[in-house]
């Protein structure tokens, strides 16, 4: 029963260095998403996907990227790594949302340091 | 601009009593509310949810109440338990925007033995 899961876990990084964080999620989900959470700012949409081969900003999408080539994934870019970017990131997935009754699942998060 | 406020960043309760944590929220296009449940080093989980259409929904020891007049929602838990210590968040979907969900900052709640 794997639902979200995000790879890797742990990471530290130099500035200015790139990374990849990796999302998978096996419920068939539409939606993808990548947060962040930080103290006291609660969870800020980063990117976002609605579908395979589609992405679309977030509430601070700047210093990352993101692709979805399969509806599967979700990959979390970051090209220049900096200080301000160490993180606890989470990816999320759902079905269509809107007032169905649907939820957004989470993955158990990728604690990122940049030094 | 904050659309979902959770204006106490945390809350003590004693065990056994009522644990009532608030969220407010200024977009009245919101109609799907749902509250999410976080452990340190956890991923965020889903509690319970309320569509705009109703005012009260239950599940166990968890009542979610809707107040659309005042843009107002709480999450009751009665009795609290020390495994409901964690930080909860408010969240709330746009209608008509069914690929968007916004979260409130979150409360901490710590139950006290």
């Amino acid at each position: 029963n794997a639902g979200v899961t995000q790879t890797p876990k742990f990471r530290v990084l130099k500035t200015g260095q790139s990374m990849t964080l990796l999302c998978a999620q096996d419920m068939n989900h539409e939606y993808m998403y990548w947060y962040r959470q930080d103290p006291g700012m609660g969870l800020r949409l980063i990117h976002y996907s609605v579908g395979e081969g589609t992405t679309a900003k977030g509430e601070v999408p700047d210093g990352y990227n993101v692709s979805r080539l399969k509806k599967q994934n979700f990959l979390l870019g970051l090209e220049s790594a900096a200080p301000s970017q160490t993180s606890v990131y989470f990816c999320a997935s759902s079905p269509r949302l809107g007032n169905s009754g649907n939820t957004i699942y989470f993955g158990e998060g990728s604690w990122l340091t940049v030094v | 601009d904050q659309q979902v406020k959770q204006n106490s960043p945390s809350l003590s309760v004693q065990e056994g009593r009522i644990s009532i944590l608030n969220c407010d929220y200024t977009n009245s296009m919101f109609d799907y509310f749902l509250w999410y449940k976080k452990y340190p080093a956890e991923g965020p989980t889903f509690l319970i949810s309320i569509s705009s259409i109703k005012d009260k929904n239950e599940d166990g020891r968890f009542t979610v109440f809707l107040n659309k007049s005042a843009k107002h929602l709480s999450l009751h838990i009665v009795p609290s338990q020390p495994g409901d210590s964690a930080v909860y968040f408010c969240a709330a979907v746009p209608m008509n925007r069914d690929d968007k969900i916004i979260f409130g900052k979150g409360t901490r709640l710590h139950i006290l033995p």
